[in-house]
């Protein structure tokens, strides 16, 4: 059981847009910047957005992030077949002294 | 340009003992803290430990407090994963990777490949 909880799974048809929420509690989410990654199969995590709403360089911006509260929310816009990924949420726990990670949502491009 | 190499991975038996390496290079490894995360075959990303540019802090997932140990080497620019008392549960590609600021939080902005650990 994750501490930050994501969906399971997502899906739309290309060109389209998704979000992808990510609930958190006061001791995470609440009091500390929210940072997501993409994972597509087989390689390695990178990160997507950081800050809550802030794109590394190379991140189209087709991707976007938000957060209020304990919530967060990745949202992806003009889909395409190569966002197909597994897509996480993360944060630091101040309660726990913990990094913490959503559970993961998997991203299907119909 | 930041990067991160692990190493060190292979297979263990339960009970046994494994020291993973994480080679930086790219970027000023001594003022960055560090993650080792892992991901267990099929499933989500878990974070294991994480400790402080200069080494003084360290906090770790209690599914492996007490048993495994984050150390870094700031003239070697390395960053090490000790695991004893391995668990069959721990078998896992075993992922490090640095954080956006001197302390814990932020973001973790670079990645190495990943080293597989099996324990069976």
């Amino acid at each position: 059981q994750s501490v930050l909880t994501q969906p399971p799974s997502v899906s739309a048809a290309p060109g389209q847009k998704v979000t992808i929420s990510c609930s958190g509690s006061s001791s995470n989410i609440g009091n500390n910047y929210v940072s997501w990654y993409q994972q597509v199969p087989g390689t390695a995590p990178k990160l997507l957005i950081y800050d809550n709403n802030m794109r590394p360089s190379g991140i189209p911006d087709r991707f976007s992030g938000s957060k209020s509260g304990t919530s967060a929310t990745l949202g992806i816009t003009g889909l395409q077949t190569g966002d197909e990924a597994d897509y996480y949420c993360g944060t630091w726990d101040g309660s726990l002294s913990a990094w913490v990670f959503g559970g993961g949502t998997k991203l299907t491009v119909l | 340009q930041a990067q991160l190499v692990e190493s060190g991975g292979g297979v263990a038996q339960p009970g046994g003992s494994l020291r993973l390496s994480c080679a930086a290079s790219g970027f000023s490894f001594s003022s960055y803290g560090m993650y080792w995360v892992r991901q267990a075959p099929g499933k989500g990303l878990d974070w294991v430990a994480f400790i402080r540019y200069d080494g003084s802090n360290k906090y770790y997932a209690d599914s492996v407090k007490g048993r495994f140990t984050i150390s870094r080497d700031n003239s070697k620019n390395t960053l090490y994963l000790q695991m004893n008392s391995l668990r069959v549960e721990d078998t896992a590609v075993y992922y490090c990777a640095k954080g956006s600021g001197s302390n814990s939080g932020g973001r973790l902005d670079c990645w190495g490949q990943g080293t597989l650990v099996t324990v069976s």
